[in-house]
């Protein structure tokens, strides 16, 4: 099975550099997601990584070890609207695609 | 381009009422669709998927089902409403690149 785990809340300032951990068990996945989701949202795509190492997409990037079972996604120079939850999933083998996701980040920017 | 719809937008059910919620997929062929519902302040939950049509992947045993009528159309389903099916249902559909692509979902309060 999987089971995905990621801290329930973070606060950064505004301006600053965040990085949200993802730790995950599992027998085997296509690739890794990180979703943004804000309050009362359906979840926006963020990034994806298959192999392992650095994507970096403007101020998001995110990183996979596969071997380590972590990820994290890095928010760089954070604005008041990136407060919102940050969703890690995991697109199991042969399981027509389905994602897997973790409970979910609340980061709170501050000014 | 591709679009997905997904409604209502909110609803409020009594219990034992019935339930159908719908979401179409348009600009795609055949695509793999999903049913995801979201407690307040909890992760996704997968409730069912589908890889074609008539074809259904029941992922919890519930209270709801899920039907697939057309290629481009993906129902959720319930006879009698339970006050736990409150909560924000999200239909998405997977991406040649292997992510989802969510509805704007559907905010179910069951009184």
């Amino acid at each position: 099975g999987q089971n995905i785990d990621q801290p329930t809340e973070m606060t950064a300032t505004e301006g600053a550099i965040v990085q949200i951990n993802c730790t995950y068990q599992t027998s085997g996945f296509n690739g890794l997601f990180w979703y943004q989701q804000h309050a009362g949202e359906a979840p926006t795509f963020l990034s994806y990584n298959v192999l392992d190492g650095l994507e970096e997409k403007g101020r998001f990037s995110s990183f996979l070890s596969r071997s380590k079972g972590y990820s994290y996604l890095l928010l760089k120079e954070l604005q008041m609207k990136d407060s919102a939850s940050y969703l890690c999933a995991v697109s199991p083998y042969n399981q027509g695609g389905k994602l897997i996701f973790g409970q979910g980040t609340e980061l709170s920017v501050k000014p | 381009s591709q679009t997905i719809h997904q409604w209502p937008a909110t609803l409020v059910q009594p219990v034992g009422s019935p339930l159908s919620l719908e979401c179409t997929v348009e600009g795609t062929s055949n695509p793999n669709l999903y049913w995801y519902r979201q407690a307040a302040g909890r992760g996704l939950q997968l409730l069912f998927y589908s890889v074609g049509i008539g074809q259904i992947s029941s992922e919890v045993p519930q209270n709801l089902s899920a039907s697939r009528p057309q290629d481009r159309q993906f129902i959720l389903s319930s006879k009698k409403l339970l006050l736990s099916d409150s909560g924000f249902y999200l239909c998405a559909w997977s991406t040649t690149a292997g992510g989802y692509t969510f509805g704007s979902g559907t905010r179910l309060t069951v009184v």
